[in-house]
């Protein structure tokens, strides 16, 4: 079946504009985990959804990010008034949370954010 | 807290050689490990993970609770085996996978 979609995959924006990342996780998949890639950087943690509910946003690096998820599925990451440090592959996955919590995560391409 | 630790970034072997990556773990609870690995212009994936204790592409990987280690070892190493290779524990609330740094596996001919 079909993996983790993230649109854009690819993402130029200027200093001080707003973007809009997108997830589609697998069908049925009720947990939800956004993380971000920097170059020369490990995964960072980002937030978690369990189905609409993100009960811990201290991941998240600043105010100016934030997240929401709609239905249950698509997910979405929202960056305010970006910086150059913004840059980065935000990478987005999800798994069946029925399978104990040792099911792994699949994770999507991700989208490469560069802020100019 | 949760913590997973890859001392090396980068690791060079030859074909045919053993490989071990290395990776220690700091929880509290009881761990769930796994590895994941990125091959070039492909997405992250899952190699293995410790609860199934299977070997994958003839890798294995043994969780060592006295030591907090979870290394990764391949007997024979193969030009196809290059690649980001990440340790990752996830908590036992199933909120939060943490990963290392990785590790860049590159095997020459």
């Amino acid at each position: 079946g079909a993996g983790v979609s993230q649109s854009p995959s690819n993402k130029v924006t200027e200093k001080g504009k707003d973007v809009e990342l997108r997830c589609d996780p697998i069908s049925g998949h009720t947990a939800l985990y956004w993380y971000r890639q920097s170059l020369g950087q490990g995964l960072e943690f980002l937030i978690y959804f369990q189905g609409n509910s993100a009960p811990d946003k201290s991941g998240l690096p600043s105010d100016r990010f934030s997240a929401e998820r709609t239905g249950g599925s698509v997910s979405t990451l929202t960056i305010q008034r970006t910086q150059q440090e913004d840059s980065a592959v935000y990478l987005c996955a999800s798994r069946p949370t029925g399978q104990g919590y040792n099911s792994p995560l699949h994770f999507g391409n991700g989208t490469r954010l560069t802020v100019t | 807290a949760q913590r997973v630790t890859q001392p090396e970034k980068l690791l060079s072997v030859f074909k045919g050689a053993p490989v071990e990556l290395k990776c220690n773990y700091s929880y509290s609870g009881s761990p769930e490990l796994f590895w994941y690995v990125q091959y070039s212009r492909q997405r992250l994936q899952l190699l293995l993970r410790h609860i199934s204790r299977e070997s994958i592409k003839g890798f294995t990987a043994d969780l060592n609770k006295g030591e907090t280690s979870f290394h990764l070892k391949k007997p024979f190493a193969q030009e196809e085996d290059s690649a980001m290779y990440y340790c990752a524990l996830m908590n036992n609330a199933g909120n939060m996978l943490t990963f290392g740094g990785g590790t860049r596996l590159m095997v020459k001919p």
